[in-house]
């Protein structure tokens, strides 16, 4: 069964103390591993697709690496504005019509 | 501009009462979703359609049912609400084939029911 576990549950940040996210999973075969952002009261808004092992994406402050066990989202000098629950998704080729697999996230709160 | 709008954004109602949850999109999107999240819970999906008059059940067992009359409308319906009801509900929408799974999420209902 697919399965993606996010550590830490939650992360306190001071702004500008760089840190990393981890998500790992288990997958028969990974079609793709998702990253998105969720802000209290919203809906998750999208971060990054990686689709193979040594992938990296980057945006501003953020940057998603993959493994073929592994996922981790680097926050580099964070800003209070990146606080914001992460959540880590897997989509397996076995689901055609693309199911998504959720971690629970990792809460962040950065202070100022 | 292009979006998805979920309607209402909170509810609170009694047992036994019938609901509907509204969810519109603009986008042009084939596929649509409901997610069921719980606070500090996984997302799971409990139904999706691949478009027009095609609707599915997903992972976790729902007693809810949706329905896909227009490819912009996704509304969730509930035919008489329990407590265990109580939770957030999610659509999602994404564009139609290829591996990229690009979710759009609207702002959610949080249903509670006493």
């Amino acid at each position: 069964e697919d399965q993606v576990t996010q550590s830490p549950e939650a992360l306190r940040l001071q702004e500008g103390e760089s840190s990393s996210l981890n998500c790992s999973y288990t997958v028969s075969g990974l079609r793709g591993l998702f990253w998105y952002r969720q802000d209290p009261g919203k809906g998750p808004e999208f971060l990054f697709t990686l689709y193979s092992a040594g992938e990296e994406k980057e945006k501003e402050r953020l940057k998603a690496t993959l493994t073929k066990k592994e996922s981790f989202l680097h926050i580099t000098a964070p800003k209070p504005e990146d606080s914001a629950t992460y959540l880590c998704a897997v989509q397996a080729t076995t689901d055609s019509w693309g199911k998504l697999q959720f971690g629970a996230g990792t809460q962040v709160v950065v202070t100022p | 501009e292009a979006d998805i709008y979920q309607t209402p954004r909170y509810l609170v109602i009694g047992t036994g009462k019938k609901i509907t949850l509204e969810c519109s999109q603009t986008m042009g999107h084939d596929k649509m979703y409901w997610y069921q999240q719980d606070p500090g819970m996984e997302l799971h999906l409990i139904h999706y359609s691949y478009g027009v008059n095609s609707t599915e059940k997903g992972d976790l067992s729902s007693e809810s049912t949706v329905s896909r009359i227009r490819t912009e409308h996704f509304p969730l319906t509930l035919e008489s609400a329990r407590p265990s009801h109580t939770s957030q509900y999610l659509c999602a929408s994404s564009e139609y084939g290829g591996t990229n799974e690009k979710l759009f999420f609207g702002s959610g209902t949080q249903l509670s029911v006493l």
